[in-house]
């Protein structure tokens, strides 16, 4: 099976500007989530779609949204970037339950400017 | 609340000789637990999880991991190191009916030839 593949891999953007990250779930994989990761901050939790709804939410502000597609890809979006948005974005899949592992994309590196 | 300790950012070890990475949580009910793997500028891979059943759990590339119920730890081991082991690991946390992970800060693993 082909993994979790995330688009663009590398993005530059200014402040104010906003962007769009996608990611491709293994096949089969319905449950989506995303994760910031920073040299700060580590690996911090944005949400989780399944089934095209948003089942779990970290503590991110309103700026940071996503969705789900019917095919289970999901995007996620931030608007009006702040410098501290620059991170390594991850994606991570897995089947559906609490117990599967989740797999990771090799993630988008957002810079901003 | 759910939370994962790594109480270590930094192990270094000699090639050759046992590497152990802490892990500790603090989670309501029954925990699931995983170990992930990160190389420099790649996404996060899956080495092992403790669901339930034996508390010795072996996982890839010679990793295994000790669920100890009454310290509340979940270390990483592997008897002899390599040098391609040097990487960062993660720890991570789930919990029955909860599809949110919560991940430790990350250990960064040194192995010296």
């Amino acid at each position: 099976k082909a993994g979790v593949t995330q688009t663009p891999r590398y993005l530059i953007k200014t402040r104010g500007q906003q962007v769009t990250l996608s990611c491709s779930p293994i096949s089969g994989h319905r449950s989506v989530s995303w994760y910031q990761q920073t040299p700060g901050q580590g690996l911090q939790f944005l949400f989780e779609y399944f089934s095209e709804t948003q089942r779990n939410k970290g503590n991110f502000p309103g700026r940071f949204s996503g969705r789900q597609f019917s095919n289970s890809r999901s995007e996620m979006n931030v608007s009006t970037l702040e410098l501290g948005d620059s991170a390594l974005y991850l994606c991570a899949s897995k089947p559906a339950g609490p117990t599967d592992t989740q797999y990771f994309g090799p993630g988008t590196r957002l810079t901003v400017l | 609340a759910q939370s994962v300790a790594q109480p270590e950012d930094q192990v270094n070890v000699a090639e050759g000789n046992p590497l152990t990475v802490k892990c500790t949580y603090s989670v309501s009910g029954n925990p699931y637990l995983f170990w992930y793997v990160q190389y420099p500028n790649r996404g996060l891979q899956f080495l092992l999880k403790y669901i339930t059943g034996d508390n010795l759990v072996k996982g890839s590339y010679g990793f295994e991991a000790e669920f100890n119920k009454s310290q509340t730890s979940f270390h990483l081991k592997k008897p002899s190191a390599l040098v391609s082991d040097s990487a960062l690991y993660f720890c991570a946390v789930g919990r029955n009916n909860f599809n949110k992970f919560y991940f430790g800060s990350g250990t960064k693993l040194n192995v010296k030839p």
